[in-house]
């Protein structure tokens, strides 16, 4: 089973306006953290926001906002007022604690097109 | 700079050439993990360092693939016997500490391999 999924494989957004991303994972692990990364057409990936499992309030940077459903197994990446420089491809990541790994998975990533 | 620097950040040989990536994680940075990304794809995890110990070798794909670190610092991923399907975009992350929550990886620039 994917360990992250992202169900969105491209997104449209008009400029100033708020879109969510889509991220449901799978775990066992009750310690666990989950993060936004952001990777442009130039190729650096760029971390965005990191979501513990055991945070009790949603985390928020900036623009950028989490909407982490516990029970649901997901974790939003919200952006709002979009700009042009949005347009990017976002991937959403966990690691896993209890298992060792230190690994991030990661899902396959969400094309976001901003339209002017 | 002060981010992860990734040499050489295009690399184009022949089938059945070695090559070797350089990964120079942040200063400081005890954790160092190595990522391939093919075209349109997530990232693939590959092998993770603690310090210059490898912990977990587990998505290294073939044995034609290894990595070093050295003084706690610089990596290299060689790539023995090149395939075409190596192709991909090998990306490098340094972590301050592997285990800690909360802790981004900060990613390099990638190495865009092509295998002709």
């Amino acid at each position: 089973a994917q360990k992250i999924t992202q169900t969105q494989p491209g997104m449209f957004v008009q400029e100033k306006e708020a879109v969510t991303l889509d991220c449901t994972y799978d775990t066992s692990d009750p310690s666990y953290g989950l993060f936004w990364y952001k990777q442009p057409s130039s190729g650096e990936m760029i971390f965005l926001i990191y979501q513990g499992s055991y945070d009790q309030q949603n985390a928020t940077e900036g623009r950028y906002s989490l909407n982490f459903q516990k029970a649901r197994k997901s974790a939003n990446l919200v952006i709002s007022a979009s700009q042009l420089g949005d347009s990017a491809m976002y991937f959403c990541a966990m690691r896993e604690r209890q298992t060792g790994a230190n690994n991030l998975f990661f899902g396959t990533g969400t094309r976001l097109t901003v339209i002017p | 700079g002060a981010g992860v620097s990734q040499s050489p950040s295009n690399k184009v040989t022949e089938k059945g050439k070695d090559v070797e990536l350089r990964c120079d994680p942040i200063s400081g940075h005890t954790a160092l993990y190595w990522y391939r990304q093919s075209l349109g794809q997530g990232l693939e995890f590959l092998i993770y360092f603690q310090g210059n110990s490898a912990p977990d070798k587990s998505g290294l794909p073939s044995d034609r693939f290894s990595a070093e670190r050295t003084g706690g610092s610089v990596s290299t991923l060689t790539i023995q016997r090149t395939q075409q399907e190596d192709s991909a975009v090998y990306l490098c992350a340094s972590s301050l500490v592997g285990q800690a929550s909360g802790q981004p990886q900060h990613f390099g620039d990638g190495t865009r391999l092509s295998i002709l």
